[in-house]
């Protein structure tokens, strides 16, 4: 079975500039969360989406923003990026959704540089 | 104070060493305990879950949770070069994961 897989692996924008990334879950899984990964930070919860509906919501400003398809796959935008949002963008995906008991299977990241 | 503190290393081990890899939580809502691997470049893959107090083992791998004191380890035994990644411990809470900062390890030949 393929797993979590996300496009594009890397992109560099300049600051002001959006960002749309992708992520399609293992087949038959439902949810869909997304982790920013930082050398400061460490990796830190963005959102949770299970059924189109986005369940969960981590601490970060509105510029950060999520959808889910029909489909289960995935996409987060980040719109007027600043220096600050270079990181590694992960997905994970579960079967369902995670009230803790899923366990979550993570992609290989999009590594985003901001210029 | 962060929810879950892990000490970053790096850590450095001969190869054979048994490793200690260790996590405090602050929250006691925490019930869902992970282990997960990362290889540079490459995105955490899980390798240890569970639930409740006590011990559980896979392969060489020995995941240990002590809720009352809101301490968890991963023991890794006859440790390989292989093993050389960034180890995260994770708490669930409410569908999301809390992860400390990571270990670095290294099992030198």
């Amino acid at each position: 079975k393929a797993g979590v897989t996300q496009t594009p692996r890397y992109l560099i924008k300049t600051r002001g500039q959006q960002v749309t990334l992708s992520c399609s879950p293992i087949s038959g899984h439902r949810s869909v969360s997304w982790y920013q990964q930082t050398p400061g930070q460490g990796l830190q919860f963005l959102f949770e989406y299970f059924s189109e509906t986005q369940r969960n919501k981590g601490n970060f400003p509105g510029r950060f923003s999520g959808r889910q398809f029909s489909n289960s796959r995935s996409e987060m935008n980040v719109s007027t990026l600043e220096l600050g949002d270079s990181a590694l963008y992960l997905c994970a995906s579960s079967l369902g959704p995670t009230g803790g008991q899923e366990t979550q299977y993570f992609g290989p990241g999009t590594r985003l540089l901001v210029l | 104070q962060k929810e879950v503190e892990q000490d970053p290393g790096p850590l450095s081990v001969p190869e054979g060493a048994i490793v200690s890899l260790n996590c405090t939580y602050s929250n006691s809502a925490f019930q869902y305990f992970m282990w997960y691997r990362q290889y540079s470049r490459k995105g955490p893959e899980l390798l240890m879950y569970t639930y409740s107090s006590g011990n559980k083992e896979d392969g060489r791998f020995t995941a240990q949770v002590d809720k009352s004191s809101k301490y968890i380890s991963l023991f890794i035994r006859d440790s390989q070069p292989s093993d050389s990644a960034t180890y995260l411990c994770a708490n669930a809470q409410g569908g999301k994961l809390i992860f400390g900062q990571g270990t670095e390890l290294s099992v030198k030949p």
